[in-house]
């Protein structure tokens, strides 16, 4: 079965930092692969997605992400982080068939320190 | 957000009553998916459907029901909800397979 792991349930940065939230998975085949954000009371924004092709994906709000299949890593990152990017981010992992089945990682939690 | 309406947004019931979700969305999407949100758990599919009349279990299936007559909406139902089903639930939709998935706001539910 596919899985996500999150390792850290949260992270302080100052403003103007850069970021890197992890996300490791485990998938039998070549996986599509997400994160999406959420703000407080708040639906899910998707941030980016990989489904072939350019392992490094650029996404909105000046996020990237690198898929390392050798490492089944898929690490969000983002140079300079604004006091606005406080959310919680997670990372997803889509199972195909009759449908495309999420499997989320237990989510990041990020603070900004202004 | 992506033309998706979740009704109620918020409930409180108690132990032992049905209710039902309503997932409305106006993009004429043929897939639809109910995931609940609890902490320390992520988001964890409950039920999909992939056609009219066209559904099937998820994860967390156990105690959740859904119908889908129209395309555009895919109601989930407790047949008697219990404190154990308290949750944020949510919504999304896409297209097709190569689209991700687009979440409504939620629905909150407190079973007491």
């Amino acid at each position: 079965a596919q899985s996500v792991t999150q390792p850290d349930i949260h992270i302080t940065v100052s403003e103007g930092a850069s970021l890197e939230l992890r996300c490791n998975y485990s998938y039998g085949a070549t996986p599509y692969l997400f994160w999406y954000v959420q703000s407080p009371g708040q639906g899910l924004q998707l941030l980016l997605k990989y489904f072939s092709g350019d392992t490094l994906v650029q996404g909105i709000k000046g996020f990237e992400a690198e898929f390392k299949r050798s490492q089944s890593s898929f690490n969000l990152r983002k140079p300079s982080v604004h006091w606005s990017d406080a959310a919680e981010y997670f990372c997803a992992v889509g199972d195909t068939g009759t449908a495309s089945k999420l499997t989320f990682g237990t989510g990041t939690r990020l603070q900004v320190m202004l | 957000d992506a033309g998706i309406t979740q009704s109620p947004r918020h409930k409180v019931t108690e132990t032992g009553t049905p209710v039902t979700l309503r997932c409305h969305q106006t993009e004429n999407h043929r897939y639809m998916y109910w995931y609940r949100q609890d902490p320390g758990h992520g988001l964890r599919l409950i039920h999909y459907s992939y056609g009219v009349k066209d559904t099937d279990k998820g994860e967390v299936s156990d105690g959740y029901s859904v119908s889908r007559s129209k395309t555009e909406d895919f109601l989930l139902t407790l047949e008697s909800a219990t404190s154990s089903q308290t949750s944020v639930y949510f919504c999304a939709i896409h297209r097709d397979l190569n689209q991700p998935q687009h979440f409504g706001d939620g629905t909150r539910l407190s079973i007491l």
